[in-house]
């Protein structure tokens, strides 16, 4: 594998379920990234980890609950969500914080019923 | 509030023609520039980014143009080929911020053959 991966590519899950998302990143970076799309809206950062260190947290609400065993993989935890929530969920990674590059999995699309 | 704005959500265009993409922002600490290409179910993959510090970077096919004055960014493509056809993403970034990037809504390429 190569690049960033992430799983599962489809999701949905009822407004109680606990579900997580994962990434992986195979390219040596020490920065990943949550990120949220929502239909007709830009990009929105949720949070950062360098080097496994959460770095930002763009106010995101309590129930989504990330966490960075390493620098290969980051996890996204879901927990009674709202229908809002459906979105395309983007993991990225990059070599550092500032200013690089950042590569893009492709995404979870996932629906709260 | 959106600081980085991509005012044209579609444009078609014929094949071998120049496509233009704009994208207008409103911080003027941005200092990097970045534009993402995006194919269904895929994440977005980068293309081509500008510094502040110049007014033009070329790759290939791709020349992005920078105007600090008019918090102006554009995307050129000639000639366009139906391969392009694609979303793409601006993005921005400001010194000093974790590398958070700000992203548009994204403008949606057709290249017609």
């Amino acid at each position: 594998e190569t690049g960033v991966t992430q799983t599962p590519r489809h999701l949905v899950m009822g407004m109680t379920n606990k579900k997580s998302l994962k990434c992986e990143q195979h390219l040596g970076h020490n920065a990943m990234y949550w990120y949220k799309q929502s239909a007709k809206k830009p990009l929105e950062l949720m949070f950062v980890y360098n080097f496994k260190e959460q770095t930002e947290n763009n106010s995101v609400p309590s129930r989504f609950s990330p966490e960075c065993p390493n620098s290969s993989h980051l996890f996204l935890h879901l927990h009674t969500l709202q229908p809002e929530d459906s979105a395309l969920y983007l993991c990225a990674s990059s070599q550092g914080s500032s200013g690089d590059t950042q590569y893009f999995g492709p995404g979870t699309r996932l629906t709260v019923l | 509030d959106q600081q980085v704005k991509q005012n044209s959500p579609s444009l078609s265009v014929q094949e071998g023609r120049i496509s233009i993409l704009n994208c207008d922002y409103t911080n003027s600490m941005f200092d990097y520039f970045l534009w993402y290409k995006k194919y269904p179910a895929e994440g977005p993959t980068f293309l081509i980014s500008i510094s502040s510090i110049k007014d033009k970077n070329e790759d290939g096919r791709f020349t992005v143009f920078l105007n600090k004055s008019a918090k102006h960014l554009s995307l050129h493509i000639v000639p366009s080929q139906p391969g392009d056809s694609a979303v793409y993403f601006c993005a921005a970034s400001r010194p000093n911020t974790g590398n958070q990037f700000y992203f548009g809504t994204g403008t949606s390429l057709t290249v017609i053959p």
